[in-house]
This record gives C-alpha cells, structure tokens and sequence, in this order.
C-alpha cells in the first residue's frame, strides 16, 4: 500500500520558470510533511517542510503547500535554476508511524533546461 | 547545522566477508537513527530504525541477523552487513533525527555507501 505518492515520474522546466511538484498521500494521521531533494549517489538534503497545522510554508525559492481536505501537498520552486536538476522526494510522518519514521513517495526527476 | 556524516563513501568486498558502515550525527545529538537501501531508480525503502541504547526495530522483510544495527551512542549507529552477497549490492544511506525547540523532528540524511559485493 502505497501511502505516498508521486504520480509524476519526471517534470522538465525552463530556467527561470515555475516547478510544482505534486504530492497525494492516503493516511489522514500524517501530520508531518518534508520535501527532500536528492542527487545521484548522494543522500536527500532536506529542503522544506509543513505541519499539518498550516496550509503554506516558504523559504526563498521554495514553498510548500498543503490540501489537507484533498490529502495533496505540492512544492513550488519559483524561479527555477539548472541547479535544481535533481530528484525529489516527499515524506510524510505521524499517526501509526512511529516518531519520526518517514513514508516516501517514489519521486519525481526535476530537469531544469537553461 | 544538522549534518550527518557516512563512512566509507563507497566499498567493494568480496562475498562472504562482513562490511561496517558508520553513520555519525556531527554537530547534533540523534536518538533516533534510521537506515535505508536505495535500488537503482527506486525510492528510499527503510531497512530498521535505531534507538540509541536499544535494539533497532526491522521493517517487514529485513533480516535482522544479516543486517547487524549498534547504537552505541547518540552519534553513532553502525549498520554492518554480515556475510555479504552479490545481491546486497546497493546504495545504504542513513539518516538522523533531529528535535530542534519548537520545531518538529526532521529526518538529516547522510551522503550514503556504495556497496558492492563481488
């Protein structure tokens, strides 16, 4: 069962454009939500995150914003940069998760064309 | 802040022989830490999550006998792979979590191990 999803396996956006990345999830107890963007053969770095108590965080180019009704989260990066060329991942934590156990979506492969 | 550091970064070994891999929390206190495998093109799947002082807890699938956690301290868990095969081949990355005041705990990821079992 798969309780967060991606359902874009890969986003392709001109320099200096928009990216949204989407994000569904099917447990109504995560209260938890973090974007983690990663390069190949390296490990996430944490970007940006949301508590189920807010519908909208920001920090610089990133903002994340959360649907709780829909169960959809999205991440936009405004303006995107080659840089941001990389993999993104959404996690949810909280309800039958324990402590700060993350559930991951699969994905999405950002590429950003100068 | 938040950095978590792996070692070794990448380490081939022959079959058969046991391989340890360090996961440190630099700069802050973790204690809770959690590994995870990577296939190629896959998502992170979480192998165990470890608690400094107590036994990890194994996610469904993961055998616990092979996949050796120690928490010795609140930075540092080791994950060591016993007996190592051809199929344990993998990128193992590790994460620790970190309660900041007022803040919830956020998972800090670290540069992840290369395996690869000849």
């Amino acid at each position: 069962d798969q309780q967060v999803k991606q359902n874009s396996p890969s986003l392709s956006v001109q320099e200096g454009r928009i990216s949204i990345l989407n994000c569904d999830y099917t447990n109504s107890m995560f209260d938890y939500f973090l974007w983690y963007k990663k390069y190949p053969a390296e490990g996430p770095t944490f970007l940006i995150s949301i508590s189920s108590i807010k519908d909208k965080n920001e920090d610089g180019r990133f903002t994340v914003f959360l649907n709780k009704s829909a169960k959809h989260l999205s991440l936009h990066i405004v303006p995107s940069q080659p840089g941001d060329s990389a993999v993104y991942f959404c996690a949810a934590s909280g309800g039958e998760t324990s402590g700060s156990r993350l559930t991951f979506g699969e994905g999405t492969q950002l590429t950003v064309n100068p | 802040g938040a950095v978590v550091s792996q070692h070794p970064s990448w380490v081939i070994c022959k079959s058969g022989t046991s391989v340890k891999i360090e996961c440190r929390s630099l700069d802050f206190q973790a204690t809770t830490m959690f590994w995870y495998r990577q296939f190629p093109k896959q998502s992170l799947m979480l192998m165990a999550t470890s608690n400094e002082g107590s036994k990890a807890t194994y996610e469904q699938g993961v055998e616990k006998d092979k996949f050796l956690i120690n928490h010795a301290s609140l930075t540092l868990s080791t994950l060591t792979v016993t007996s190592a095969h051809p199929e344990d081949s993998s990128f193992y990355i590790c994460s620790a979590s970190s309660l900041a005041p007022g803040e919830q705990e956020t998972q800090y990821f670290g540069p992840g191990t290369r395996l690869l079992v000849l």
